[in-house]
């Protein structure tokens, strides 16, 4: 099992630019998550999806719009490209929301991405 | 709103040395609590959780944790670091069924030879 996987692993944006980051977990989760990481923030979660069919804004979403494509997929669209969106963004998954072996998310390795 | 706090933004230990990090967190509700590890170019691994029972929970490489319900508080501990625990570890919590993971800030370890 691949567990969860990104693309790409580096992307370099001009501001204005478009670009969508794509997920995908093989773990047939229900769950799944965006996160952007920034120094000394920690991960803030900018959108998720509960289960197939749903998403929901996160603590930070403004600038972004998700799809959740089918249970395997999950992607992140930055439609206009901004400095502050200079981040690493990170996937996650798990199978579901207060499931019996709880909560536990599992991460992909990331996305970096600067914009100029 | 739920909030996490490390306190220790940067730690550096000599090999051998004890390590704790310290983490509180804002929520009167039942929570699920958790310590991710983030290795230099690596993605985020849990390293252990606690859902429910015994307070004191182990979790892989000889890590530990107390979580101590009366002070908000689920606290990281070894006995004896290594080099190769130099990484950022976070400390998140997930208000139960929500399914949302609030984390800390991080604390980036580094452990000297």
């Amino acid at each position: 099992n691949a567990g969860v996987t990104q693309t790409p692993k580096f992307q370099v944006l001009k501001t204005g630019q478009s670009m969508t980051l794509q997920c995908a977990q093989d773990m047939n989760h229900n769950s799944m998550y965006w996160y952007r990481q920034d120094p000394g923030m920690g991960l803030r979660l900018i959108y998720y999806s509960a289960s197939e069919g749903t998403t929901d804004k996160g603590e930070v979403p403004n600038g972004y719009n998700v799809s959740r494509l089918n249970k395997r997929e999950f992607s992140l669209r930055l439609e206009s490209a901004a400095p502050s969106q200079t981040s690493v963004y990170f996937c996650a998954s798990s199978e579901s929301p207060g499931a019996g072996v709880g909560d536990e998310q599992f991460f992909g390795p990331g996305t970096r991405l600067t914009v100029l | 709103a739920q909030s996490v706090s490390q306190h220790n933004h940067h730690v550096i230990l000599s090999e051998a040395a004890s390590l704790e990090l310290g983490c509180n967190y804002s929520y009167g509700g039942t929570v699920n609590l958790f310590w991710y590890v983030q290795y230099p170019g690596q993605h985020l691994q849990l390293l252990l959780k606690y859902f429910s029972g015994d307070p004191l929970v182990k979790g892989i490489k000889g890590f530990e944790a107390e979580f101590i319900k009366s002070k908000f508080s689920f606290n990281l501990r070894k006995p004896s670091v290594q080099w190769s625990d130099t990484a950022e570890y976070f400390c998140a919590v997930n208000v139960r069924n929500t399914g949302k993971l609030i984390f800390g800030q991080g604390t980036t370890l580094q452990v000297k030879p």
